[in-house]
């Protein structure tokens, strides 16, 4: 079946620290692959998405690369900031027109 | 752009009463929109997925009777917790999806309570 796995949290680190959430998947075929962010008291935001293998996306600051070979899709800043402390969702869609599976979430705290 | 509003935010109801939660896309018209539920700790789990005016899909093991999807109009969907009992106490997410665009925009939830 299809899942996604990503490391337990919370992250605490200090503002201009370097990030990497890990995630792996499992799935059958090609999926789309997410980074999802839900700042306090507001919904999931798409933080960036890859579509392919070997495709990075990238957004405010944050990138993933799409790895087939690992089935994984790391996220990483290389200087993260306060305004970044939120919960960071993984999730893939096996299908682009298919429902979105989700990781358990990776909350992120940043100290000034 | 791309705004999905839920309504109530939060809301504690006594055990066997019924709870309507609202799903409204403010600033355009959501052709599917999606119901999810999130325990603590746990990741946002699908519980259907619905087309206006048509009858939502229940993912596997969601009780349909329970759990009343109604897309009535291309902004507003509904899930209503029918008899509610403490178990059923979460966080329910609502998302929506705009047209052809496969990506789903997703509402600030609403925390139920049932005591």
């Amino acid at each position: 079946g299809n899942s996604v796995t990503q490391m337990e949290g919370p992250v605490t680190l200090s503002e201009e620290a370097f990030l990497t959430i890990n995630c792996t998947y499992t799935a059958t075929g090609y999926p789309s692959l997410f980074w999802y962010v839900q700042y306090p008291g507001e919904g999931l935001q798409l933080l960036l998405k890859a579509t392919k293998a070997d495709d990075k996306g990238s957004n405010k600051g944050f990138e993933a690369t799409y790895r087939k070979e690992t089935t994984s899709f790391h996220l990483e800043k290389g200087s993260v900031q306060v305004s970044d402390s939120a919960v960071y969702f993984c999730a893939l869609s096996p299908n682009r027109d298919d429902k979105i599976i989700f990781g358990k979430g990776t909350r992120l705290h940043i100290l000034p | 752009g791309a705004v999905v509003s839920q309504h109530p935010s939060w809301v504690i109801c006594k055990s066997g009463t019924s709870v309507k939660i609202e799903c409204r896309s403010l600033d355009f018209q959501a052709t599917t929109m999606f119901w999810y539920r999130q325990f603590p700790k746990q990741s946002l789990m699908l519980m259907a997925t619905s087309n206006e005016g048509s009858k939502a899909t229940y993912e596997q093991g969601v009780e349909k009777d329970k759990f009343l999807i109604n897309h009535a109009s291309l902004t507003l969907s509904t899930l209503t917790v029918t008899s509610a009992h403490p178990e059923d106490s979460s966080f329910y997410i609502c998302s929506a999806k705009r047209g052809l665009d496969y990506e789903q925009y997703f509402g600030p939830g609403t925390r139920l309570t049932v005591t």
